[in-house]
Protein backbone atom coordinates (compact mmCIF):
# COMPACT_ATOMS: atom_id res chain seq x y z
CA UNK A 1 0.00 0.00 0.00
CA UNK A 2 0.95 3.34 -0.99
CA UNK A 3 2.86 5.25 2.21
CA UNK A 4 4.53 8.54 2.67
CA UNK A 5 6.27 8.50 6.06
CA UNK A 6 8.00 11.91 7.48
CA UNK A 7 10.26 13.02 9.26
CA UNK A 8 10.30 13.95 12.94
CA UNK A 9 9.03 17.00 14.88
CA UNK A 10 12.24 19.36 14.59
CA UNK A 11 12.64 22.85 17.05
CA UNK A 12 14.56 25.59 15.25
CA UNK A 13 15.84 28.69 16.03
CA UNK A 14 14.77 32.11 14.22
CA UNK A 15 17.36 32.01 11.03
CA UNK A 16 17.95 28.61 11.17
CA UNK A 17 17.02 25.85 8.66
CA UNK A 18 14.85 22.77 8.22
CA UNK A 19 14.73 19.96 6.04
CA UNK A 20 12.28 17.54 6.38
CA UNK A 21 12.04 14.35 4.51
CA UNK A 22 9.06 12.15 3.53
CA UNK A 23 10.12 8.60 1.88
CA UNK A 24 7.47 6.95 -0.25
CA UNK A 25 6.63 3.45 -0.60
CA UNK A 26 4.29 1.37 -2.55
CA UNK A 27 4.67 2.48 -5.48
CA UNK A 28 6.98 3.94 -8.25
CA UNK A 29 8.49 7.00 -6.59
CA UNK A 30 9.92 8.37 -9.74
CA UNK A 31 6.10 8.20 -11.33
CA UNK A 32 4.53 10.75 -9.15
CA UNK A 33 4.77 14.52 -8.37
CA UNK A 34 5.43 14.92 -4.41
CA UNK A 35 3.97 18.49 -3.60
CA UNK A 36 4.26 20.04 -0.28
CA UNK A 37 1.73 21.99 1.80
CA UNK A 38 1.94 23.77 5.31
CA UNK A 39 -0.66 24.14 7.70
CA UNK A 40 0.27 27.08 10.70
CA UNK A 41 -1.82 26.28 14.17
CA UNK A 42 -5.07 26.59 13.78
CA UNK A 43 -4.92 27.48 10.07
CA UNK A 44 -5.65 26.27 6.71
CA UNK A 45 -3.03 24.84 4.02
CA UNK A 46 -0.91 26.25 2.09
CA UNK A 47 0.49 24.55 -0.72
CA UNK A 48 4.21 25.16 -1.30
CA UNK A 49 5.23 23.88 -4.17
CA UNK A 50 6.12 20.35 -5.97
CA UNK A 51 9.20 18.20 -7.09
CA UNK A 52 9.09 15.63 -9.94
CA UNK A 53 11.33 12.84 -9.00
CA UNK A 54 11.58 11.38 -12.19
CA UNK A 55 13.58 15.07 -13.29
CA UNK A 56 14.49 16.93 -10.42
CA UNK A 57 12.91 19.56 -11.58
CA UNK A 58 10.50 21.74 -8.97
CA UNK A 59 8.05 24.42 -8.81
CA UNK A 60 7.77 26.94 -6.39
CA UNK A 61 4.64 29.28 -4.64
CA UNK A 62 5.29 32.76 -5.35
CA UNK A 63 5.17 33.22 -1.14
CA UNK A 64 8.27 30.51 -0.96
CA UNK A 65 10.88 31.41 -3.82
CA UNK A 66 13.89 32.18 -2.73
CA UNK A 67 14.04 30.28 0.37
CA UNK A 68 12.48 27.19 -0.35
CA UNK A 69 14.30 24.03 -1.87
CA UNK A 70 12.83 20.97 -3.01
CA UNK A 71 15.06 17.69 -3.95
CA UNK A 72 14.92 14.19 -3.81
CA UNK A 73 17.15 10.96 -3.67
CA UNK A 74 15.61 8.56 -5.93
CA UNK A 75 17.33 5.24 -4.93
CA UNK A 76 16.17 5.74 -1.45
CA UNK A 77 12.17 7.02 -2.59
CA UNK A 78 12.92 10.11 -0.45
CA UNK A 79 11.83 13.39 -0.99
CA UNK A 80 12.74 16.55 0.73
CA UNK A 81 12.00 20.00 1.73
CA UNK A 82 14.53 22.49 3.01
CA UNK A 83 12.75 26.14 4.46
CA UNK A 84 15.68 28.82 5.33
CA UNK A 85 15.52 31.58 7.06
CA UNK A 86 13.58 30.30 9.46
CA UNK A 87 10.97 33.10 10.93
CA UNK A 88 8.59 32.28 13.91
CA UNK A 89 5.63 32.36 11.56
CA UNK A 90 6.81 29.59 9.92
CA UNK A 91 5.69 27.32 12.67
CA UNK A 92 3.66 24.54 11.22
CA UNK A 93 2.86 21.39 10.02
CA UNK A 94 4.70 20.22 7.07
CA UNK A 95 3.01 17.62 4.61
CA UNK A 96 4.11 15.83 1.45
CA UNK A 97 1.03 14.55 -0.45
CA UNK A 98 1.70 12.68 -4.14
CA UNK A 99 0.40 13.78 -6.94
CA UNK A 100 -0.50 11.61 -10.08
CA UNK A 101 0.60 14.52 -12.72
CA UNK A 102 1.64 17.65 -13.19
CA UNK A 103 -2.02 19.07 -12.70
CA UNK A 104 -3.68 16.65 -10.47
CA UNK A 105 -5.39 16.18 -6.76
CA UNK A 106 -3.12 14.87 -3.96
CA UNK A 107 -4.25 11.28 -3.53
CA UNK A 108 -1.74 10.18 -0.50
CA UNK A 109 -0.34 12.58 2.34
CA UNK A 110 2.24 12.12 4.87
CA UNK A 111 1.43 12.34 8.26
CA UNK A 112 2.96 15.84 8.85
CA UNK A 113 5.95 17.04 10.40
CA UNK A 114 5.65 19.91 13.07
CA UNK A 115 8.25 22.64 12.69
CA UNK A 116 8.93 25.11 15.89
CA UNK A 117 10.46 28.23 15.43
CA UNK A 118 11.20 29.96 18.51
CA UNK A 119 14.45 31.37 20.60
CA UNK B 1 -3.90 33.16 -8.28
CA UNK B 2 -7.10 31.40 -7.79
CA UNK B 3 -9.17 32.52 -4.54
CA UNK B 4 -11.28 30.20 -2.86
CA UNK B 5 -13.96 30.82 -0.58
CA UNK B 6 -15.88 28.66 1.11
CA UNK B 7 -19.34 29.04 2.75
CA UNK B 8 -20.46 28.42 5.45
CA UNK B 9 -17.35 28.71 8.44
CA UNK B 10 -19.21 26.42 10.28
CA UNK B 11 -22.14 23.93 9.67
CA UNK B 12 -23.94 22.27 12.95
CA UNK B 13 -25.89 19.18 11.80
CA UNK B 14 -27.10 16.54 13.64
CA UNK B 15 -26.31 12.58 12.77
CA UNK B 16 -28.67 11.64 9.86
CA UNK B 17 -28.73 15.12 8.23
CA UNK B 18 -27.56 16.60 4.88
CA UNK B 19 -24.86 19.16 4.66
CA UNK B 20 -24.39 20.88 2.13
CA UNK B 21 -20.87 22.79 1.29
CA UNK B 22 -20.00 25.57 -1.00
CA UNK B 23 -16.84 26.76 -2.65
CA UNK B 24 -16.51 29.70 -4.82
CA UNK B 25 -13.60 30.50 -7.10
CA UNK B 26 -12.53 34.11 -7.68
CA UNK B 27 -12.26 32.65 -11.48
CA UNK B 28 -13.63 29.64 -13.78
CA UNK B 29 -11.26 26.81 -12.55
CA UNK B 30 -10.37 24.83 -15.88
CA UNK B 31 -11.27 21.61 -16.58
CA UNK B 32 -13.02 21.13 -13.31
CA UNK B 33 -9.31 20.73 -11.49
CA UNK B 34 -11.46 20.78 -8.41
CA UNK B 35 -11.13 18.47 -5.52
CA UNK B 36 -12.42 18.32 -1.88
CA UNK B 37 -10.84 17.24 1.40
CA UNK B 38 -11.70 16.24 4.52
CA UNK B 39 -9.49 16.51 7.71
CA UNK B 40 -9.77 15.72 11.04
CA UNK B 41 -7.72 16.97 14.19
CA UNK B 42 -4.35 15.61 14.17
CA UNK B 43 -4.41 14.16 10.91
CA UNK B 44 -3.53 14.90 7.57
CA UNK B 45 -6.41 15.79 5.60
CA UNK B 46 -7.65 13.09 3.18
CA UNK B 47 -8.86 12.75 -0.58
CA UNK B 48 -12.27 13.10 -1.09
CA UNK B 49 -13.31 14.21 -4.13
CA UNK B 50 -11.14 15.01 -7.56
CA UNK B 51 -12.30 16.78 -10.63
CA UNK B 52 -15.19 18.35 -9.30
CA UNK B 53 -16.94 14.85 -8.89
CA UNK B 54 -15.43 11.64 -8.70
CA UNK B 55 -14.97 10.10 -5.81
CA UNK B 56 -11.36 8.82 -4.59
CA UNK B 57 -10.47 5.46 -3.76
CA UNK B 58 -12.54 3.95 -0.55
CA UNK B 59 -14.76 7.02 -0.27
CA UNK B 60 -18.19 6.11 0.97
CA UNK B 61 -21.19 7.28 -1.97
CA UNK B 62 -22.94 9.49 0.76
CA UNK B 63 -20.29 12.09 -0.40
CA UNK B 64 -20.73 13.57 -4.19
CA UNK B 65 -19.09 16.58 -5.25
CA UNK B 66 -21.24 19.10 -8.48
CA UNK B 67 -20.35 21.93 -9.68
CA UNK B 68 -18.36 23.96 -12.77
CA UNK B 69 -17.13 27.44 -13.58
CA UNK B 70 -16.65 28.73 -10.13
CA UNK B 71 -18.98 27.56 -8.25
CA UNK B 72 -18.75 24.39 -6.98
CA UNK B 73 -20.70 22.14 -4.19
CA UNK B 74 -20.09 19.24 -1.82
CA UNK B 75 -22.42 17.14 -0.45
CA UNK B 76 -23.03 14.79 2.28
CA UNK B 77 -26.08 12.96 1.71
CA UNK B 78 -26.50 11.51 5.80
CA UNK B 79 -23.90 12.38 8.02
CA UNK B 80 -22.33 9.83 10.34
CA UNK B 81 -20.33 10.15 13.13
CA UNK B 82 -17.24 10.37 11.67
CA UNK B 83 -18.24 12.48 9.00
CA UNK B 84 -17.66 15.36 11.35
CA UNK B 85 -14.60 17.09 10.32
CA UNK B 86 -12.94 20.22 8.56
CA UNK B 87 -13.58 20.23 4.82
CA UNK B 88 -11.39 22.00 2.11
CA UNK B 89 -11.68 22.60 -1.59
CA UNK B 90 -8.72 23.06 -3.68
CA UNK B 91 -8.12 23.78 -7.12
CA UNK B 92 -5.39 22.63 -8.68
CA UNK B 93 -5.87 23.65 -12.66
CA UNK B 94 -3.55 27.10 -12.35
CA UNK B 95 -0.57 27.98 -10.18
CA UNK B 96 -0.03 28.18 -7.36
CA UNK B 97 -2.49 25.46 -6.37
CA UNK B 98 -5.12 27.07 -3.70
CA UNK B 99 -7.24 25.73 -0.72
CA UNK B 100 -10.42 27.65 0.46
CA UNK B 101 -10.27 28.47 4.31
CA UNK B 102 -12.37 25.29 5.14
CA UNK B 103 -15.80 24.55 6.63
CA UNK B 104 -16.30 23.06 9.85
CA UNK B 105 -18.93 20.43 10.34
CA UNK B 106 -20.48 20.04 14.01
CA UNK B 107 -22.45 18.20 16.08
CA UNK B 108 -25.74 20.06 16.93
Amino acid sequence: QVQLVQSGAEVKKPGASVKVSCKASGYTFTGYYMHWVRQAPGQGLEWMGWINPNSGGAEYAQNFQGWVTMTRDTPISTAFMELSRLRSDDTAVYYCARGPREWSSFDYWGQGTRVTVSS
Amino acid sequence: EIVLTQSPGTLSLSPGERATLSCRASQSISSSYLGWYQQKPGQAPRLLIYGASSRATGIPDRFSGSGSGTDFTLTISRLEPEDFAVYYCQQYGSSPRTFGQGTKVEIK
